[in-house]
């Protein structure tokens, strides 16, 4: 598996509450992305980063912010969950081949 | 804008038999198309891109692009093909990938 460890794995928190999940790697791969798995419509992007506070918006994007200060983390926040937002996240990465290599994923839920 | 549809949520085979994945994508341009799996309690992982043109477990993939299609095929199914798949496609010269619905094949004994 390629470097790339989600944080934390599974979280239930409440409506209203800021959450941030992280992504780390250790391949030092300049692209990673923020996908959200729900059924029915697969996986779709959130946010990306193509370098060390360079990021843009995915499909998906509001209610979502991300940030990256280093190469190896990419940090993606949500400042006030929604129940919407109960989703399986997951964290990719990519280097010169174009392939992605995924993180486990974080179970979020909203109550 | 790019977009790729899997139109079988579900799909249900018995070993041996032949197992066709649809998949088909709106791009104006020259895509790039890949096939995604994830497997109960794996990561999402690569099986196969149509650039590469190789057999992965025994699929294959042919980019159809006057039918904008990029069928997943195995003549002969297994029981650990049992998995979820995701067709995507990479836009020329983008970064990105955009996925498809999923389709959750499962293979009866």
């Amino acid at each position: 598996d390629a470097g790339i460890t989600q944080s934390p794995r599974h979280k239930v928190t409440e409506t209203g509450t800021p959450v941030t999940l992280r992504c780390h790697q250790t391949e030092n791969h300049r692209y990673m992305y923020w996908y959200r798995q729900d059924p029915g419509h697969g996986l779709r992007l959130i946010h990306y980063s193509y370098g060390v506070k360079d990021t843009d918006k995915g499909e998906v994007s509001d209610g979502y912010s991300v940030s990256r200060s280093k190469t190896e983390d990419f940090l993606l926040t949500l400042e006030s969950a929604t129940s919407s937002q109960t989703s399986v996240y997951f964290c990719a990465i990519s280097g010169t081949t174009g392939e992605l290599f995924f993180g486990e994923g974080s179970r979020l839920t909203v109550l | 804008a790019q977009r790729v549809t899997q139109p079988e949520k579900l799909l249900s085979v018995f070993k041996g038999a032949p197992v066709e994945l649809k998949c088909n994508y709106s791009y104006s341009g020259s895509p790039e198309l890949f096939w995604y799996v994830q497997y109960s309690r794996q990561r999402l992982q690569l099986l196969l891109r149509h650039i590469s043109r190789e057999s992965i477990k025994g699929f294959t993939a042919d980019l159809n692009k006057g039918e904008t299609s990029f069928h997943l095929k195995k003549p002969f199914a297994q029981e650990e093909d049992s998995a979820m798949y995701y067709c995507a496609l990479r836009a020329g010269g983008a970064q990105k990938l955009v996925f498809g619905q999923g389709t959750r094949l499962t293979i009866n004994p």
